[in-house]
């Protein structure tokens, strides 16, 4: 298995411009989730999908992010308009039902709005 | 409180001693509590997982829970300096379903 797969790896964009992050998770896993990770606030959820639904998005910070999924292999976090507190690595992992099965990571995307 | 505590480190321990990480927790009805090693630059790993009271043994690697205490520990036995990482504990609420709770993580240096 290719494990879970984001892109863009790097990402720099000037402050204003839309910015689109994409993930596609592991085959069968039924849940998605995009993590944000700064050095002051850790690792902070975002949103996560089960079956392709949003289950939790009040962790998305303002109306300017917006995440789907539109079907089981791909998801995308769009920040619109980009501003220079944004940055910060954006991580998607993606875990199966079951006894509180841990997660698997994607490589992330580090975001740099200037 | 936080809803995970850790201590950020850096914790130093010479190679071949006993690394011990700790973390607290605020949610009393915790059930499943999750180490992660996560290198600079790198993502999060999974270790170990454990959902049960008392020790879990994976190698050099130990997991205890004690929930009346609320407290999750790792230890790592014979400690290397690829062991050297930032150490993230994570927890899943109730009700919170797949939803996890990391803490902000201890960097460990093993000092060969």
């Amino acid at each position: 298995d290719a494990g879970v797969i984001q892109s863009p790896r790097h990402e720099v964009t000037e402050m204003g411009q839309e910015v689109t992050l994409r993930c596609k998770p592991i085959s069968g896993h039924d849940y998605l989730f995009w993590y944000r990770q700064t050095m002051m606030r850790g690792l902070e959820l975002l949103i996560y999908f089960n079956n392709n639904v949003p289950i939790d998005d009040s962790g998305m910070p303002e109306d300017r992010f917006s995440a789907k999924m539109p079907n089981a292999s791909f998801s995308t976090l769009k920040i619109q308009p980009s501003e220079p507190r944004d940055s910060a690595v954006y991580f998607c992992a993606s875990s199966t039902t079951g006894a509180g099965y841990g997660y698997t990571f994607g490589s992330g995307t580090r975001l740099t709005v200037v | 409180q936080k809803e995970v505590e850790q201590n950020s480190g850096p914790l130093s321990v010479p190679e071949g001693a006993i690394a011990s990480l700790n973390c607290t927790y605020s949610d009393r009805g915790s059930q499943s509590f999750f180490w992660y090693r996560q290198y600079s630059g790198k993502s999060p790993e999974l270790i170990m997982s454990i959902y049960s009271n008392g020790d879990k043994e994976d190698g050099r690697f130990t997991a205890q829970l004690n929930k009346a205490s609320q407290y999750v520990s790792l230890l790592i036995r014979d400690s290397q300096p690829s062991d050297s990482a930032t150490y993230l504990c994570a927890v899943i609420k109730p009700g919170g379903y797949q939803k996890v709770t990391f803490g902000t993580g201890t960097k460990l240096q093993v000092i060969p």
